[in-house]
């Protein structure tokens, strides 16, 4: 069975930094591209970037380019998103999700970051 | 970033048949097709449909998708109380090498 644990909600405060996980398991990590995607309180899906842990060829939506950074170790099958100094508006819930035939086939339980002073 | 254009909201009864839309352009679902997803109020996203209309198992016989053009619909027949989530199509923009969503459709079954 397929599957992609996230690692548990945070909270953060403005100007910390943050690295969320994604493991995969029941397939071959390396074979499949992995999407991270941002929903704001209430609002709908945004796309922040892709990485495709074989090569680690990553590529980001020009929404988040400069503001998160995707990686990959593919030893442990996992996915990361990170921060480098969080801000306010980013709270919201991050879902990654396992790529197939251009679409999230399989999709984490959600990661809840908040950000708040 | 060019994303997809979906209505807001669709209202309809139980029993009744639901057709929802997505509009793209040729780069997206003219192009890739669309992919269907469907969210549960505190849940995460679950396909329905990919490349049009290819069903991960599992997934019922009443939910079914097709492209005409640039525009793809998501047919849910035989609405039930389960049905009421939000909807969200997504495609693979090749020209923006970038993965788009929809803004969501908001399905009550009333």
């Amino acid at each position: 069975e397929v599957q992609l644990v996230q690692s548990g909600a945070e909270v953060k405060k403005p100007g910390e930094s943050l690295k969320i996980s994604c493991k995969g398991s029941g397939y071959s990590f390396t074979s499949y591209w992995i999407g991270w995607v941002r929903q704001m309180p209430g609002k709908g899906l945004e796309w922040m970037g892709i990485i495709y842990p074989g090569d680690s060829d990553t590529r980001y939506s020009p929404s988040f380019q400069g503001q998160v950074t995707i990686s990959a170790d593919k030893s442990i099958s996992t996915a990361y998103l990170q921060w480098s100094s969080l801000k306010a508006s980013d709270t919201a819930m991050y879902y990654c999700a396992r790529l197939e035939q251009l679409a999230g086939r399989n999709w984490g339980q959600g990661t809840l970051v908040t950000v708040s002073s | 970033q060019a994303g997809l254009t979906q209505p807001p909201s669709v209202s309809k009864g139980l029993r009744q048949t639901a057709t929802l839309t997505c509009t793209g352009n040729s780069n997206n679902v003219g192009n890739q097709g669309a992919a269907w997803l469907q969210q549960h109020q505190g849940h995460p996203p679950k396909l329905l449909s990919y490349r049009n209309n290819n069903r991960p198992s599992g997934i019922s016989e009443r939910f079914s998708a097709s492209r005409s053009g640039n525009t793809a619909s998501l047919t849910i027949t035989g609405l039930q109380p389960e049905d009421e989530a939000d909807y969200y199509c997504s495609a693979w923009d090749s020209s923006l090498s970038a993965w788009v969503f929809g803004g969501g459709t908001k399905l009550t079954v009333l």
